[in-house]
């Protein structure tokens, strides 16, 4: 069975710092996808990247970047200099499988507080 | 604009009753999904659709249904035997993946199911 982990419930931070969630997955899959969204007080989830289990190279955009190592199954995201329109609750997921459109593993979710 | 549109956006049900929710997509999608939110929880998924007049069961499908009779549309019907149905309901779509591809999921506004 897959499963994924973001041990983290709540993070407060101060605008401007740098914060850190993480993502613990696991699969016997050895062809997976792994997901970050982001879900601001709307509701409505925003993609945020996708990486592919082949593919452990990190991946910076703009302020956000993300760390993926296969050899402890995690999928770390990174804001740096934190603002507080990054205020969300975001989310880590896994594909189900290699192929297909079969759905997502979410975790429970990291709840992000930018202070001002 | 292409997107997804969820209807209504807060919906109220006397217990016992069953309910349809809406959701539409216009952005040529073939696979769709149901998922369901429960507060501080990850989404779990309830059903998915990769073509027309065929879908599978999710985590959860039990006390739901689902029908696919238009690329565009994938109402899902909570009915009378989910046990505990208030939650946030989140439908998606996303282009099929060829070979071991796996795209990502684009999310509609949800709705809010309350069940008094």
């Amino acid at each position: 069975a897959q499963k994924v982990t973001q041990a983290q419930t709540e993070i407060s931070v101060v605008e401007k710092e740098d914060v850190t969630l993480d993502c613990v997955y696991e699969t016997r899959d050895t062809t997976y996808y792994l997901f970050w969204y982001k879900q601001p007080p709307s509701g409505e989830l925003v993609f945020l990247i996708r990486r592919n289990s082949f593919d452990e190279q990190n991946e910076i955009s703009g302020r956000y970047s993300w760390n993926f190592q296969k050899s402890t199954s995690s999928f770390n995201f990174t804001i740096t200099a934190s603002q507080v329109v990054d205020s969300a609750v975001y989310f880590c997921a896994l594909s189900h499988s290699g192929g297909g459109a079969d759905g997502l593993t979410f975790g429970k979710g990291t709840h992000l507080i930018i202070q001002p | 604009d292409g997107g997804i549109t969820q209807s209504p956006k807060y919906l109220f049900r006397k217990e016992g009753q069953n309910v349809t929710l809406s959701c539409e997509q216009n952005l040529n999608h073939d696979a769709m999904y149901w998922y369901r939110q429960d507060p501080g929880q990850g989404l779990r998924l309830i059903y998915y659709s990769q073509i027309v007049n065929d879908f599978q069961k999710g985590d959860i499908a039990e006390g739901y249904s689902v029908s696919r009779e238009k690329k565009e549309s994938f109402p899902l019907t909570v009915t009378s035997a989910q046990k505990n149905p208030t939650a946030f309901y989140l439908c998606a779509s996303s282009i099929l993946g060829k070979g071991s591809s796996y795209n990502e999921q684009f999310f509609g506004p949800g709705t809010r199911l309350t069940v008094l």
